[in-house]
């Protein structure tokens, strides 16, 4: 089945670093979506990105659609601590949401 | 606005034991999902519905029953618990149209189920 790579699986980082992660796929899809979860609570959409080659930001947060469509990156810049959290990927394909294993962020004291 | 609201926080099952995840939705949303997640992996898709009455088999649907009288609520059946079950049990629901693939979900707060 489809499946969607998503690095790095956790990132320790300093506060005001900006971030970056990543997710491919073999497939391409028509959307790709990103999401937060933090602890406790269920994800919430951050972006969405429906066309390839697209550039979309959401304040400090900016994701792009891979211009392949089997990739997408989101960067964070200037991270402060209420960035902590698991951020996931998804990639929408033939109506299927297929999900990435997520990236843990944590924020060094 | 409540959005999707998921009962029980947290449960402690023994093997073989029964019981129902409770999620319903106030924002009149079509679709409806259930997901379980375990840790270090991404959501896997066990059951989704499209509207009352129609329901449909995700990625992992083995051990669970689902059903959806209304459009408000969907809930999620475990009829022999076994320790494979133990997860995070999330709900979701999104008002987009076209198969399972709704992008803008809302989720639950989650159900913690462990079966011991």
């Amino acid at each position: 089945g489809q499946q969607l790579n998503q690095s790095p699986q956790s990132m320790f980082i300093q506060e005001g670093e900006d971030v970056s992660m990543n997710c491919t796929s073999s497939s391409i899809f028509n959307t790709w979506l990103w999401y937060k979860q933090e602890p406790g609570e269920g994800p919430v959409l951050l972006i969405a990105l429906y066309k390839a080659g697209e550039l979309t930001s959401n304040g400090r947060l900016t994701a792009q659609f891979g211009i392949t469509r089997k990739d997408s990156f989101l960067n964070i810049s200037a991270s402060i601590p209420s960035d902590v959290g698991i951020y996931f990927c998804a990639g929408q394909s033939n109506y299927q949401l297929i999900w990435g294993a997520g990236t843990k962020l944590i924020i060094k004291p | 606005n409540a959005g999707v609201t998921q009962t029980p926080k947290f449960r402690i099952l023994k093997i073989g034991q029964s019981m129902t995840l409770q999620c319903t939705q106030d924002m009149n949303h079509n679709y409806m999902y259930w997901y379980r997640q375990d840790p270090g992996m991404g959501l896997k898709l066990i059951y989704y519905s499209v509207g009352a009455g129609i329901t449909d088999k995700g990625e992992v649907p083995n051990g669970y029953n689902v059903s959806r009288s209304t459009t408000e609520d969907f809930p999620l059946r475990l009829e022999l618990a076994a320790p494979s079950q133990t997860s995070v049990y999330f709900c979701a629901s999104s008002y987009s149209t076209g198969g399972t693939g709704g992008e803008k979900l809302f989720f639950g707060s989650g159900t913690q189920l462990s079966v011991l």
